[in-house]
Formats: C-alpha cells, sequence, structure tokens
C-alpha cells in the first residue's frame, strides 16, 4: 500500500519555465513533508522541507506547497535550470510522539528533465 | 570532510549466500537508517536505529537484519538472499530522526543476487 504516492514518472520542461511536482499522501497521521533531489549515481539529497502547519515554504528558486484537506503538496521550481534535472522524491514522516516516529516513507520518484 | 560510506558499491552474489552490507557515519549522528530503490516503487526502508542498540523495522523489513553496536556503523545483514532482494541499497544518518535532522545519504550499494 503506497502512502504517498507520484503520479507522474517524468515530466519534461524548458528551461526557464516552470517545473511543477506533484505528491499525494494517503496517511492523515504524516504531519512534515520533504523533497529530495537524486542524480544518477549519487544518493539523494535534501531539498526542501514543510510542516503541516504551514501551506507555502519556499527557498530560493524552490516552493512547496501544501494543501492539507486534498492531501497533496507540489515542489515549483522557478525558473527551471538544466541542473535541475534529476529524479525528485517527495517523503512524508510523523513528529515525535507518533507512533512512527523515525520512519520516513518516499513516493515513487518523478524524472524531471529540464531542456536547454 | 562529513560523509557516509557504504561498502561494497557494487555486488554480485548467489541465492543463499549470506553477505553484509557496511554502512559508516563520521558526523555522530544519532539516527541511521537503510533504504531500497526499484523501480515504481521509489525508495523504501528497511529499517532504522535512533540511537546505538535501538534499532526498528521500516516498511520492508523482511529478509534482512540490522545491527548497531558503535554509534558510526549500521550495517545490512542478508542472511539467505533471494532474487528479490536485487536492488539498489541507500545507508542514511542524521543528527535527530526524521523529520527533525537532514538525512545525508551514503552512494548506494547496487546488489544483483542470481
Amino acid at each position: 500500500d503506497q502512502q504517498v504516492k507520484q503520479n507522474s514518472p517524468s515530466l519534461s520542461v524548458q528551461e526557464g519555465r516552470i517545473s511543477i511536482l506533484n505528491c499525494d499522501y494517503t496517511n492523515s497521521m504524516f504531519d512534515y513533508f520533504l523533497w529530495y533531489k537524486k542524480y544518477p549515481a549519487e544518493g539523494p539529497t535534501f531539498l526542501i522541507s514543510i510542516s503541516s502547519i504551514k501551506d507555502k515554504n519556499e527557498d530560493g528558486r524552490f516552493t512547496v506547497f501544501l494543501n492539507k484537506s486534498a492531501k497533496h503538496l507540489s515542489l515549483h521550481i522557478v525558473p527551471s535550470q538544466p541542473g535541475d534535472s534529476a529524479v525528485y522524491f517527495c517523503a512524508a514522516s510523523v513528529r515525535a510522539g507518533g507512533t512512527s516516529y523515525g520512519k520516513l516513507t518516499f513516493g515513487q520518484g518523478t524524472i524531471l528533465t529540464v531542456h536547454p | 570532510e562529513a560523509q557516509v560510506t557504504q561498502n561494497p558499491r557494487y555486488l554480485i552474489t548467489v541465492t543463499g549466500k549470506k553477505l553484509t552490507v557496511t554502512c559508516s557515519q563520521n558526523m555522530n549522528h544519532e539516527y541511521m537508517s537503510w533504504y531500497r530503490q526499484d523501480p515504481g516503487l521509489g525508495l523504501r526502508q528497511i529499517y532504522y536505529s535512533m540511537n546505538v542498540e535501538v534499532t526498528d523495522k521500516g516498511d520492508v523489513p523482511e529478509g534482512y537484519k540490522v545491527s548497531r553496536k558503535e554509534k558510526r556503523n549500521f550495517p545490512l545483514i542478508l542472511e539467505s538472499p533471494s532474487p528479490n532482494q536485487t536492488s539498489l541499497y541507500f545507508c542514511a544518518s542524521s543528527l535527530y530522526p526524521p523529520p527533525g535532522g537532514e538525512q545525508y545519504f551514503g552512494p548506494g550499494t547496487r546488489l544483483t543476487v542470481t
């Protein structure tokens, strides 16, 4: 049972345009969400995160939006650059006190390709 | 340099032959975790450890064992590997458990079981 889903396996965008990567979750206990970026032959690296008490978090060109009622989050990259081409994973966790504290649940990943 | 190291990076083995993938971090992190990455399934957590001698099952622990006898090391043990454990494995560590700490991932170990 996939509790975190990224339904788009791939996304292709022109350099300079906006990239929007989507993620849905089913477990209402999740209260913290993260995005990781992965280049080939490397481990994932942390990109940006958001707590369930917020609906938006911004860090430079990267913005994450959270819609709790829809159990949906999205990562916006503006403007997109060729170096952003990678696999993007969203992940969800429960903060301290929850029975699943310490677990991190990932989605399937979306391959982003930014064309020059 | 702060890093998570895994060994070996590549391994081809046969069904039933016990193997260990080592993971070591030099950042004095409390939390360590193992994941496997498979096409269409993303990253799935196998086991995690909050601290020395404290380990817990992730979402796919069957067929794996771990131990945490020292803070820096968190080996993954496959007692009797099977072909369905062919995968790309990542070890990660963070100062605090997620989401409190940013996780640092190792470079990955590609395992093939024939």
